[in-house]
């Protein structure tokens, strides 16, 4: 138990165009997800948590109108990178949290993000 | 605010060799502490996790113990395989009057090489 796939694993875009990245718990309900990014050979760092049916709550220094996340289900959460540019390119990972197994979070396996 | 320190790698160790690889935490109240291990071109997973002063974490032969008086959740081996290679994050969840928020710390990673 406990599944969180992230779709697409890997996509490679224009510089100005958008990507959304999908995050889903499949077989649980997720209160709360979590977006991280991961630079090569560094720690997660993490963008922002969404709840669901509310607003994210961005981290200091990530642009909220940037990174768009959307929380439309206890199931799924979803990225847009806005307008992208090389710099956005990245390995973006998000996690799902439910509450009352112990404060644990599920991983998704992760997108990479190419950005030319 | 909360943080996490590990030792600084890469570490290198040939097989069935003793593995520690230190992890102290600075935190409010009473956090959550974990082991997460990321693979070559993977996602992480969650590897063990210790929620009060005294616990063990165990999985996969790894061990962790949380020590609430030294501040720290060092992770341990007895023998190392060359399929432990990987990543190791040592991480926390805080907690806030009485309510997990589920935010993880991560620390920075240290990077494991296993030789046969």
């Amino acid at each position: 138990g406990a599944v969180v796939s992230q779709h697409p694993s890997w996509v490679i875009c224009k510089s100005g165009t958008s990507v959304k990245i999908e995050c889903r718990s499949l077989d649980f309900q997720a209160t709360t997800m979590f977006w991280y990014r991961q630079f090569p050979k560094q720690s997660l760092m993490l963008m922002a948590t969404s709840n669901e049916g509310s607003k994210a709550t961005y981290e200091q220094g990530v642009e909220k109108d940037k990174f768009l996340i959307n929380h439309a289900s206890l199931t799924l959460s979803t990225l847009t990178v806005t307008s992208a540019h090389p710099e956005d390119s990245s390995f973006y990972i998000c996690s799902a949290h439910l509450s009352g197994r112990g404060e644990t979070q599920y991983f998704g396996p992760g997108t990479r993000l190419l950005v030319l | 605010g909360d943080s996490v320190t590990q030792m600084e790698g890469p570490v290198t160790l040939s097989e069935e060799a003793f593995l520690t690889i230190n992890c102290t935490y600075t935190a409010t109240g009473y956090p959550s502490l974990f082991w997460y291990v990321q693979y070559p071109g993977e996602g992480l997973q969650l590897l063990l996790k210790a929620t009060k002063a005294d616990d063990k974490g165990s999985n996969k032969g790894f061990e962790a113990t949380y020590r609430k008086e030294t501040t720290s959740f060092h992770l341990e081996k007895g023998s190392v395989q060359v399929s432990d290679s990987a990543v190791y994050f040592c991480a926390l969840t805080g907690w806030a009057g009485g309510t997990s928020y589920g935010k993880l710390t991560f620390g920075q990673g240290t990077i494991l090489t296993v030789h046969p």
